[in-house]
């Protein structure tokens, strides 16, 4: 039973414009939804996050929207630039382990 | 900055090996993690820990085993390595004692890229 559904599982965005990924998650006893970045080669690296207590975040040019009644939440990367190009995971944590989503890949074209 | 080292960050061996996998962690992180990954696609946890004594396997069944003995140090090992084997293994810390404490972030290692022939 997957718990975090991501979408989409990939996306062509120009540069400048906004990229935009979603999440939807299924156990409310979650109280941590991140945001992870993926290079090639490399890790996932924290990228964002947002607990339940707030609707929206703000970092730089990376957002995440939360909704909590339909338990959803969202990335959304403003003026979208190539070195934003990497694979983008979502995650829904709690007490115990947390859970990912299935990953975004994200091309940023020059 | 997060330090989490994994080692080796390449290995290429033959079928029927034992490997060990080392993940060591400078945070004193309580939690640790082994996820398997291949190439940019979904991340499958295979075992964490709480803590020292603590290991539990995780929601991919993997042949693959894990102690704790220090809580810096979480090494993964396979008795007999299979071409299956054949993907990239992530460590990753978090803080939190038990398993009661609310979400935390993970931290990442940069992965060991496995190769059975």
């Amino acid at each position: 039973q997957q718990q975090v559904k991501q979408s989409p599982q990939s996306l062509i965005v120009q540069k400048g414009g906004i990229s935009i990924i979603n999440c939807a998650y299924e156990n409310t006893a979650f109280d941590y939804f991140p945001w992870y970045q993926q290079f090639p080669g490399k890790g996932p690296a924290l990228l964002i996050a947002i607990r339940p207590d707030v609707s929206e975040k703000k970092e730089g040019r990376f957002t995440i929207s939360f909704n909590k009644s339909a338990k959803q939440f969202s990335l959304h990367i403003m003026d979208s630039q190539p070195g934003d190009s990497a694979t983008y995971f979502c995650a829904a944590g709690g007490p115990g382990k947390s859970t990912f989503g299935d990953g975004t890949t994200l091309t940023v074209k020059p | 900055e997060a330090d989490i080292y994994q080692t080796p960050r390449y290995l290429v061996i033959g079928t029927g090996k034992k490997i060990t996998l080392e993940c060591s962690q400078t945070m004193g992180h309580d939690k640790m993690y082994w996820y398997q990954q291949d190439p940019g696609m979904e991340l499958h946890l295979i075992h964490y820990s709480y803590g020292v004594n603590s290991t539990e396997k995780g929601d991919l069944s993997s042949e693959s085993t894990v102690s704790r003995i220090r809580t810096e140090h979480f090494p993964l090992t396979l008795e007999s390595a299979r071409p299956s084997h054949t993907s990239q293994y992530l460590c990753a810390s978090s803080e939190g004692v038990g398993a009661r404490v609310g979400g935390q972030p993970q931290h990442f290692g940069d992965g060991t890229r496995l190769s059975i022939l």
